[in-house]
């Protein structure tokens, strides 16, 4: 079954640091996986979206790798801001679309 | 217009009523999805629908009821449910339900269960 973990749980950053978020799945068979953003009480924006062919994919300040052999996911994110502050979710798919918990991160000013 | 639209934002109810939960879509897609958000938890997937037919159904309990009329809208019947179902429930959509597409959310219906 395949399972999804990212780490940190939590990340208190001062503003303009650069971050990495870590993404890990158990079961490597994939065919995409995307980062999301959830602000508080609201719902999942899709930041990226990577097929299993690619390495990475870029928007903006973001920046997310792919190593489908070793199951790892990074979300980097350059410059940080306070606007950034919100809980990132990856999420693997084979069939149906299996989530991690979640890193919650907060960019003070 | 936002591409998937969930109504209400916010419901509140008894263990005893009954109330839906809509959700639409204008981004030309055919599968839409139901998940669950509870504190502390991974988002569970609930219902899938492709072309209107539910292709699947995560073992949800029966008080759970999902209808899709067409490709664009997607609902949520609740009838007797448990305080330990209050959660955010939010909808997706995408393009082909095969396990590819990007899935686009909604902003998520609030329930409580008193």
């Amino acid at each position: 079954k395949q399972e999804v973990t990212q780490i940190p749980a939590a990340l208190s950053v001062p503003e303009g640091e650069n971050l990495v978020l870590n993404c890990s799945f158990t079961d490597s068979a994939i065919y995409n996986l995307q980062w999301f953003r959830q602000d508080p009480g609201k719902g999942l924006t899709s930041l990226l979206l990577i097929q299993s062919s690619q390495r990475e994919q870029t928007s903006g300040r973001l920046n997310a790798s792919l190593d489908k052999s070793s199951g790892r996911s990074t979300l980097y994110i350059a410059a940080s801001q306070p606007g950034d502050s919100a809980t990132y979710l990856c999420a693997v798919r084979r069939g149906e679309l299996i989530f991690g918990t979640g890193t919650r991160l907060q960019v003070f000013p | 217009e936002t591409g998937v639209t969930q109504t209400p934002r916010h419901l509140v109810m008894g263990m005893t009523n009954k109330k839906s939960l809509k959700c639409e879509q204008h981004l030309g897609h055919n599968a839409m999805y139901w998940y669950k958000q509870s504190a502390k938890k991974p988002l569970e997937l609930m219902f899938v629908y492709n072309f209107k037919e539910q292709t699947e159904n995560n073992s949800v309990p029966s008080r759970f009821s999902p209808e899709c009329p067409n490709s664009s809208h997607l609902f949520l019947h609740l009838h007797t449910l448990q305080p330990e179902d209050s959660a955010l429930y939010l909808c997706a959509s995408s393009q082909g339900g095969g396990g590819t597409g990007e899935l686009f959310f909604g902003e998520g219906s609030r329930l409580t269960v008193l």
